[in-house]
């Protein structure tokens, strides 16, 4: 089965801290990864995509980057967390273009 | 540019109720894709369907179905004889055919079914 494993599920952190969010990937290779946000409002916004090793597209600028360090490894980070950072973190995958995308289990992110 | 509307925020209905959840979409590509997910309360979001826009034949799955007009440019959601399980934010999305295919949702519709 394919499957999606992110973690944490929770974190609370403080305004200026970093943050690393690890998305991985089981069942398949070379998947397109993706992470969103989705804030109050409940609407997903896409954050990053990434179609292989190394490569990452932004939609949105933002205080956040992503990498891909390994195929089925998606990071998400910031170097000083916002207040509107706050939100639930989602990752997804896509086995390949059109195909339904897949979904974590989400982090819900708090920045105090 | 893509844009996906749901326009009911929020809708609440009794169990055994029928239900039609709305979404209206706008793209310039003459083929692209359309999906309905579910975020139950866990907030894990859950695949429900897949159509393209080549495909307009009406789907049925068990209590749900889907009615996808291309002439109105709709992809609506029906529940039939709606129970408290399916209480959650449904979402409906559209992606290009072209590029990387990234999905573009509308803002969800909060289903509340009571007993």
């Amino acid at each position: 089965s394919q499957t999606i494993h992110q973690w944490p599920a929770t974190l609370v952190q403080p305004v200026g801290s970093p943050l690393s969010l690890e998305c991985t990937v089981e069942g398949t290779s070379n998947p397109n990864l993706y992470w969103y946000r989705q804030a109050a409002g409940r609407g997903l916004q896409l954050l990053f995509y990434s179609v292989g090793i190394g490569q990452i597209s932004s939609e949105v600028p933002q205080n956040l980057s992503a990498s891909r360090p390994q195929d089925r490894q998606f990071i998400l980070s910031s170097k000083k967390l916002l207040l509107s950072d706050s939100g639930f973190y989602l990752c997804a995958r896509q086995t390949t273009g059109n195909t339904e995308a897949f979904f974590g289990q989400g982090t819900r992110l708090t920045v105090v | 540019a893509q844009k996906v509307t749901q326009a009911q925020t929020e809708i609440s209905v009794v169990e055994k109720e029928d239900v039609t959840l709305d979404c209206v979409y706008e793209t310039r590509d003459t083929t692209y894709y359309l999906f309905w997910y579910k975020q139950p309360p866990s907030g894990e979001l859950v695949f429900l369907i897949r159509r393209n826009s080549f495909d307009e034949q009406n789907e049925i799955s068990g209590r749900y179905s889907w009615n996808f007009q291309k002439s109105t440019s709709s992809f609506n959601f029906t529940i039939t004889a709606s129970q408290v399980v399916d209480s959650a934010v449904y979402f409906c999305a559209l992606s290009e055919a072209q590029g990387y295919s990234t999905l573009t949702f509308g803002k969800g519709t909060m289903l509340l079914v009571s007993p």
